[in-house]
């Protein structure tokens, strides 16, 4: 079975202070493959990052950073220096090989970042 | 590129009736997903299409949902009748490859339907 939990159900931090949104998946895939993706109040999935079980490089975009970690079957989100604009539901999804392509989400995190 | 348009962006509705939402994906885009996504919960898939067939609809309750992608493009899913707990976010996505089982391509998501059911 694959399961992701995101623990952190809301967060709140003031502007300018550093997050970390928590992501533990399982699965007894071999390959896999794991996403960020975020919600603003518009309703639309915004995606962040993409990620195989293959690569475990750590990866920063400009204030977003993401740590993959297989040992603990973990994929955390940074976001540094926050601003207002990050205030959204932000939710880690996992999808196996022989999945097709089916993604199962977290319950999601709610980051409100307030000025 | 233009990105994934869904219609309608709201839908309030009384239990029993019948409500359809309509999906564009982005162009050239071969798989097309319905998710429905509950609110405080992450989405769920309903059914998955690869071009004009069904790919998995193990999730779907089938007594009350259908879903259709003619042509391979645009995508129509039904509820008929509607229940309360059917109140709900659809969202629909769509990746530009066809899935297959060693790979996973990156889902792009529409706006969704927010659907009240009173």
């Amino acid at each position: 079975a694959q399961k992701v939990t995101q623990a952190q159900t809301e967060i709140s931090v003031v502007e300018k202070e550093d997050v970390t949104l928590d992501c533990v998946y399982e699965t007894r895939d071999t390959t896999y493959y794991l996403f960020w993706y975020k919600q603003p109040p518009s309703g639309e999935l915004v995606f962040l990052i993409r990620r195989n079980s293959f690569d475990e490089q750590n990866e920063i975009s400009g204030r977003y950073s993401w740590n993959f970690q297989k040992s603990t079957s973990s994929f955390n989100f940074t976001i540094t220096a926050s601003q207002v604009v990050d205030s959204a539901v932000y939710f880690c999804a996992l999808s196996g090989d022989n999945q097709g392509g089916k993604l199962i989400f977290g319950q999601g995190t709610e980051l409100s970042v307030k000025p | 590129e233009a990105g994934v348009a869904q219609s309608p962006r709201y839908k309030i509705i009384e239990k029993r009736q019948s409500v359809a939402f309509w999906c564009n994906p982005i162009s050239g885009h071969a798989t097309l997903y319905w998710y429905q996504q509950i609110l405080g919960q992450g989405p769920k898939l309903l059914i998955q299409f690869q071009n004009n067939g069904v790919v998995d609809d193990s999730q779907l309750p089938k007594d009350r949902f259908s879903a259709e992608r003619l042509k391979g493009v645009d995508s129509t899913l039904k509820i008929q009748p509607a229940k309360l707990e059917d109140s709900a976010v659809y969202l629909c996505a769509s990746s530009p490859r066809l899935e297959n089982a060693f790979y996973t391509d990156t889902q792009y998501f529409g706006p969704g339907t927010r659907l009240t059911v009173l």
